[in-house]
């Protein structure tokens, strides 16, 4: 298993402003995953973050809009920027551990932006 | 291609009802991850179980079942005897060796358990 740390928890904040979300794992993983999730919509991949390497976007996500840092195989930070009201969402940090690839999750960012 | 469908979006019932949540999946690999995941108005995802594509035993924990079924690319999802507690939103997952087992959701199925 794998207890993972998100912070912020919440956030409110002002459009046009970028906020960095911090993702720490207990544990070495190599797959660190980021997702979104809209109100009232299912999590959506983000980017798939390795260590070493660049994050991997999924359609539809750019580095420009969510620059994602893997420095280590404990941590990651996901940054949303310049930030508009539709970016209103939760954004949760999640690794993969085991054979079983079981996804494990962070308890989520609870983002608004105003 | 890697697809989730949970085709009912809301499904109320009456406590002590049994419901069954329905999901199909798409996968080209033989080995694959499915998973059910439920969110509770408090927001937090709480994993619930895990198959593997080589294991269709159905499982039973408690008042709840899952029926994982290859041939029909399904894996549904029983609440036997419903609690208002059961009121949330359930996810369907899917998890495969190509593109380094990312996990993609379905819809999500909300399901309102009434007293």
């Amino acid at each position: 298993s794998a207890v993972i740390s998100q912070k912020p928890s919440r956030d409110i904040c002002q459009r046009g402003t970028s906020l960095t979300i911090q993702c720490q794992v207990d544990s070495q993983v190599t797959m660190m995953f980021w997702y979104r999730q809209q109100p009232g919509q299912s999590l959506t991949l983000i980017a798939t973050a390795n260590q070493g390497s660049e994050a991997t976007y999924e359609s539809g996500f750019v580095i420009d809009k969510f620059p994602i840092s893997r420095p280590n195989l404990t941590f990651s930070t996901l940054t949303v920027s310049n930030m508009s009201p539709e970016d209103s969402s939760i954004y949760l940090c999640s690794v993969g551990v085991g054979r079983t690839s079981e996804a494990f999750f962070g308890q989520g960012t609870r983002l608004t932006v105003v | 291609a890697q697809k989730v469908t949970q085709a009912q979006t809301e499904i109320s019932v009456v406590e002590k009802e049994d419901v069954t949540l329905d999901c199909v999946y798409e996968t080209r690999d033989t080995t694959y991850y499915l998973f059910w995941y439920k969110q509770p108005p408090s927001g937090e995802l709480v994993f619930l179980i895990r198959r593997n594509s080589f294991d269709e035993q159905n499982e039973i924990s408690g008042r709840y079942s899952w029926n994982f079924q290859k041939s029909t690319s399904s894996f549904n999802f029983t609440i036997t005897a419903s609690q208002v507690v059961d009121s949330a939103v359930y996810f369907c997952a899917l998890s495969q060796n190509t593109g380094g087992f990312k996990t993609i959701f379905g819809a999500g199925t909300r399901l309102f358990v009434k007293a």
